[in-house]
């Protein structure tokens, strides 16, 4: 059973171009979670989805940043005309249920240029 | 609101048992994690607790939870060099049950 997989590893961008981050959560598993970890910080939440639905983005930028979780397909966080301070690690959770453990991929390392 | 709070860094010797520590804000909490971040890495789940017990040993590690004082801990004993990695505490809260996850703690262990 394969775990969270992530694409990009690694992503470089320069300014005021667009960033789009997959994830693709383990099999069986409807809820997928998004948080961002600056350098030597922890992480921080972004947003919760179930398939099609966005049940809590309290953590996601008001501008330029989305995220979707399609009937099919991965899951996509979408950022537009990025900036120097949108570089992070991006991590992606997905668990079976809304009170089931997180389980996490490797991370997308997006570098804006 | 909720809020989870670590100690930054820990430094043990090979051998020895490691504490670390977490604090969180949030009475709510229904489930707290612990997870482990190697350099480049993910995270690791390493064990979790409902918020109804007060403790839970899983071979090295051993999590105690004082729901009073909203206080957790992760002891692992015999503490290895592949130990070495930052460690996170988290909880679950609020009607939607995310997960909010604490500043991590790296554990630094000394041969």
């Amino acid at each position: 059973n394969a775990g969270v997989m992530q694409n990009p590893r690694h992503l470089v961008r320069r300014r005021g171009q667009e960033a789009r981050l997959r994830c693709s959560p383990m099999k069986g598993h409807s809820h997928v979670y998004w948080y961002r970890q600056l350098p030597e910080e922890g992480l921080k939440f972004m947003v919760y989805l179930q398939k099609e639905n966005i049940i809590d983005e309290s953590g996601m930028p008001k501008e330029r940043f989305s995220a979707e979780f399609p009937k099919e397909g991965p899951s996509i966080l979408r950022i537009q005309q990025v900036v120097r301070g949108d570089s992070a690690a991006y991590f992606c959770a997905s668990s079976p249920s809304d009170n089931s453990p997180l389980h996490f991929g490797n991370g997308t390392r997006l570098t804006v240029t | 609101g909720e809020d989870v709070e670590q100690s930054l860094f820990l430094s043990v010797r090979e051998g020895d048992s490691s504490v670390i520590n977490c604090t969180y804000t949030d009475s709510s909490s229904t489930y707290l994690y612990w997870y482990k971040q190697e350099p480049g890495a993910g995270l690791q789940l390493l064990t979790y607790i409902f918020s109804n017990m007060d403790m839970k040993q899983d071979q090295r590690l051993t999590v105690l939870l004082n729901k009073k004082d909203k206080h957790l801990s992760l002891r692992i004993a015999d503490t290895q060099t592949g130990d070495s990695a930052i460690y996170f505490c988290a909880e679950r809260t609020g009607g939607y049950q995310k997960v909010t996850f604490g500043t991590g703690t790296k554990l630094q262990v000394i041969p």
